[in-house]
């Protein structure tokens, strides 16, 4: 089962910020927090990963609580196009097969 | 440019018959996973191998085997085809000297069993 815990589906207004929660309250020291998507019938995409310092790459942002018990994933400016499913995994780094809950669809409006 | 491969991409098929789904990935990636996707739910892990002549059982890889002879592909052989594997199949790869968890995904085989 997965170890994590999401909202089923959010809305959010193009153009402004999509904060996607997740808890995994029994996270593991060395566990990652993974966040992947999948846009329409298409194989999900990778976005971003950290441990337990917030991480910013070119797609997203990940803010991860001091306690580790949960996460935020933030896409700055949400665009039409970022309408997915938004998966949030916890997994050792490397080689480890992902578990993948059901996630949150994110509906981006215009 | 390197990329992950499926084939086919639509399947339909008979009760019993014997099904194999193709995976080809050029990324010469050790790691390679088969996961299935229902209606409405997450994707879940059938196998999955860490290399040549390595397989390794999945959450759900009853009915299901994959076999690994070159480090480019891993086909997914369902034995006798059941109406329960109407899914759609996912291939992804990893590399193993990676220091973190990122899979690379092939666009899926919509596979319908009558």
């Amino acid at each position: 089962d997965a170890k994590t815990t999401q909202p089923t589906s959010m809305d959010c207004a193009e153009g402004r910020a999509a904060n996607l929660p997740c808890n995994h309250s029994t996270i593991s020291g060395n566990e990652y927090v993974y966040w992947y998507r999948q846009i329409h019938s298409q194989g999900p995409q990778y976005i971003i990963h950290g441990l337990k310092n917030n991480e910013t790459n070119e797609m997203a942002s990940l803010i991860i609580t001091e306690d580790r018990k949960s996460s935020t994933l933030i896409l700055p400016h949400a665009t039409l196009r970022d309408t997915a499913v938004y998966y949030c995994i916890v997994a050792y780094s490397g080689n480890t097969p992902l578990v993948f809950g059901k996630g949150t669809r994110l509906s981006v409006i215009a | 440019d390197a990329e992950i491969t499926q084939s086919p991409r639509h399947k339909i098929t008979e009760t019993g018959r014997q099904v194999t789904l193709a995976c080809h990935q050029t990324w010469n990636h050790n790691n390679m996973f088969w996961y299935r996707q229902d209606l409405g739910h997450g994707l879940r892990l059938i196998h999955y191998s860490y290399g040549v002549q390595d397989t390794n059982k999945g959450e759900v890889s009853d009915g299901y085997s994959v076999s690994r002879s070159n480090t480019e592909d891993l086909p997914l052989t369902l034995e006798s085809a059941a109406s329960s594997q109407t899914s759609v199949y996912f291939c992804a790869s990893s590399d193993k000297k990676s220091s973190y968890n990122e899979q690379f995904f092939g666009p899926g085989t919509r596979l319908t069993v009558l």
